[in-house]
């Protein structure tokens, strides 16, 4: 069973500070790694995928990669309370579609 | 592009009544993919398509549930009979290939 493990949060940080947004997953064959964010009522967005070992940089977005440690990373600079959603996180292995966690909930405090 | 469009956004129907939610994936996607979300179990996949053949419905929760894919832009999802129990939002998503996935609006099902 592939499994994409998340903290569910929620997480509080102040409007200004880094955000930092961890996610484990179990099979060491995955090959490329999402992050969707969700907004309340609304539908997943993809904001970030990442698919060699080290950073990707896309505006206030970072997503670091240590398949090493089967670790992938959000954060999310100068966060704002538009910030303020939940973010999934999403792994793909090459023989089934994406696996998601179940998310972290984030609240960007003013 | 518009998106993937699903329809409705909003069902509300009484157990035992057969309910059917529609999707029309991206064109060019050649995948598309019937997820639902609750709080409990968080994002599940149901059943994938690919080409319009049914690729995967491992995880489609039993036989009350069923899903086609007469074309390459109409889907359905169906439910005969609902249950409570199912009660959920169901999004449809497409893809070029398996993993960059984009999501439909989602319909909020409610089965009293």
């Amino acid at each position: 069973q592939k499994e994409v493990e998340q903290n569910s949060g929620p997480l509080s940080v102040p409007e200004g500070a880094i955000a930092s947004l961890n996610c484990t997953y179990s099979d060491r064959g995955s090959q490329s790694f999402f992050w969707y964010r969700q907004y309340s009522g609304k539908s997943p967005e993809l904001i970030m995928f990442i698919y060699s070992n080290g950073d990707k940089e896309d505006g206030r977005f970072t997503a670091q990669l240590n398949k090493a440690s089967q670790y992938v990373s959000l954060l999310i600079r100068d966060s704002q309370p538009s910030d303020s959603a939940t973010y999934l996180c999403a792994v793909f292995s090459g023989n089934t579609p994406l696996v998601f966690g179940k998310g972290t909930r984030l609240s960007v405090i003013a | 592009d518009a998106g993937v469009i699903q329809s409705p956004r909003h069902e509300v129907t009484e157990m035992g009544q057969e309910v059917t939610l529609r999707c029309k994936p991206i064109s060019g996607h050649d995948y598309l993919f019937w997820y639902r979300q609750t709080m409990m179990r968080g994002l599940e996949l149901l059943i994938y398509f690919n080409n319009n053949v049914p690729i995967d419905d491992s995880g489609m929760p039993e036989d009350r549930f069923s899903a086609k894919m007469p074309n390459a832009s109409f889907s359905t999802l169906k439910i005969q009979p609902s249950e409570p129990r199912d009660s959920a939002v169901y999004f449809c998503a497409s893809s070029y290939s398996r993993d960059t996935q984009y999501f439909g609006p989602g319909t909020r099902l409610t089965v009293l």
